[in-house]
């Protein structure tokens, strides 16, 4: 079965533009969450979803950052007034929604903020 | 200081060689230890998971937990170039949902 995508691979924009970065999880995967990975570092947590819920948001930097996911399956990261700073790789990872859980990544989107 | 801690290397090694990778934490609350393979411009990749303290063993790779000393490894036996990739820890807390924290990430080249 296919995996994790995310769309689009590549984003870039300006400062102070709008994104939005899709990501859809495997098929019947309850949980679903974001990271970021800024260039030689680990995945940083963002915000992790059960169902069309958002469990646990503590991750994201501030509110310029949202995401959603309205049916429970696909879901959108939103960047409002992107910095330079927000430059980096944004993982999707979904699981079967068990605690602790395997979670599988997406290739993640490459977002470049000139 | 951060939570986990991973030498970034790069680790450079011949092929057939035994590799040693570690990851060191602080957060006692930390109960489920994961090693992720990552390669260049793609998404990570579960290899092994463990949860209690000792070794695990699947294929070429072990992964071995202390939790006394909070001190995970990772081997690889009979190294391959294939196996040239960065090499990421991971931990769930046990009060903390399913969140991954993890390691800065290790990166290994395997020459032929």
């Amino acid at each position: 079965g296919a995996g994790v995508s995310q769309t689009p691979s590549n984003k870039v924009t300006e400062k102070g533009k709008y994104v939005e970065l899709r990501c859809d999880p495997i098929s019947g995967h309850t949980a679903l969450y974001w990271y970021r990975q800024s260039l030689g570092q680990g995945p940083e947590f963002l915000i992790y979803f059960q169902g069309t819920g958002a469990a646990d948001d503590s991750g994201l930097p501030n509110d310029r950052f949202f995401a959603v996911r309205p049916e429970g399956s696909v879901s959108t990261l939103k960047i409002q007034r992107t910095e330079r700073g927000d430059s980096a790789v944004y993982l999707c990872a979904s699981s079967p929604g068990l605690v602790p859980d395997t979670q599988y990544f997406g290739p993640g989107t490459r977002l470049t903020v000139l | 200081q951060k939570e986990v801690e991973q030498d970034p290397g790069p680790l450079s090694v011949p092929e057939g060689a035994i590799v040693s990778l570690n990851c060191t934490y602080s957060n006692s609350a930390f109960q489920y230890f994961m090693w992720y393979r990552q390669y260049s411009r793609k998404g990570p990749e579960l290899l092994m998971y463990t949860y209690s303290s000792g070794n695990k063993e699947d294929g070429r790779f072990t992964a071995q937990v202390d939790k006394s000393s909070k001190y995970i490894s990772l081997f690889i036996r009979d190294s391959q170039p294939s196996d040239s990739a960065t090499y990421l820890c991971a931990m769930i807390s046990y009060n903390a949902g399913n969140m991954l924290t993890f390691g800065g990430g290790t990166r290994l080249m395997v020459k032929p």
